[in-house]
């Protein structure tokens, strides 16, 4: 049973553009929850979502950032016209049931802005 | 492979008691740093404590403290004078200038 899988590792982008991490749970889990650290700073949680439903997204920027798990394939987050504030690791982790359960992480993806 | 594993799905404590949380790790890198992390149910992660591996001494953040085994890579959080408050998730995480690591998780209740 492989783990959390998230891809690209790294990610490199220029200011304006758009991008995306992927985040393809453990086998059977149907909950997702993205988070992102920022540089000499602790996690902060982003969004938890199941399938193809938004939970709580009270961790979103309210701007540029939006989030999706759908039915079939990865939970996608999509950061649009990026600046070089969002320049960060972003980890997602699922779990089986609702959220306070076990939650297993991926590696991350370190998202450079130049 | 770098790996973070917590033994202890679940573990509950009496208030005012002391409890200790297992958390062990694998790496060949001389320098990291591990963390434990506070998950309530409002989701968000509040760094409690942090060890930085070139530190022989144990950290120690008012009722949180560390026993850092660098020989063992074991890295577990005592918790004295538990409080109702403590009740949540606790992640163990490892972390080197290209890596993050986390283990699963121990749900941490305090029974009044």
């Amino acid at each position: 049973n492989a783990g959390v899988m998230q891809n690209p590792r790294h990610l490199v982008r220029r200011r304006g553009q758009e991008a995306r991490l992927r985040c393809s749970p453990m086998k059977g889990h149907s909950h997702v929850y993205w988070y992102r650290q920022l540089p000499e700073e602790g996690l902060k949680f982003m969004v938890y979502l199941q399938k193809e439903n938004i939970i709580d997204e009270s961790g979103m920027p309210k701007e540029r950032f939006s989030a999706e798990f759908p039915k079939e394939g990865p939970s996608i987050l999509r950061i649009q016209q990026v600046v070089r504030g969002d320049s960060a690791a972003y980890f997602c982790a699922s779990s089986v049931l609702a959220a306070n359960n076990e939650q297993f992480f991926g590696p991350g993806t370190r998202l450079t802005v130049l | 492979a770098q790996t973070v594993t917590q033994s202890q799905p679940e573990m509950s404590v009496q208030e005012a008691e002391t409890v200790t949380l297992s958390c062990t790790y694998d790496t060949s890198e001389s320098n990291y740093y591990l963390f434990w992390y506070k998950q309530p149910p409002s989701r968000q992660m509040i760094l409690v404590i942090r060890q930085e591996a070139y530190k022989q001494q144990n950290a120690t953040e008012n009722r949180f403290s560390v026993n850092f085994q660098k020989a063992a890579k074991s890295f577990s959080l005592k918790i004295s004078d538990s409080q109702l408050g403590d009740t949540a998730m606790y992640f163990c995480a490892f972390m080197t200038q290209s890596d993050m690591r986390f283990g699963a998780g121990t749900r941490l209740t305090v029974k009044p």
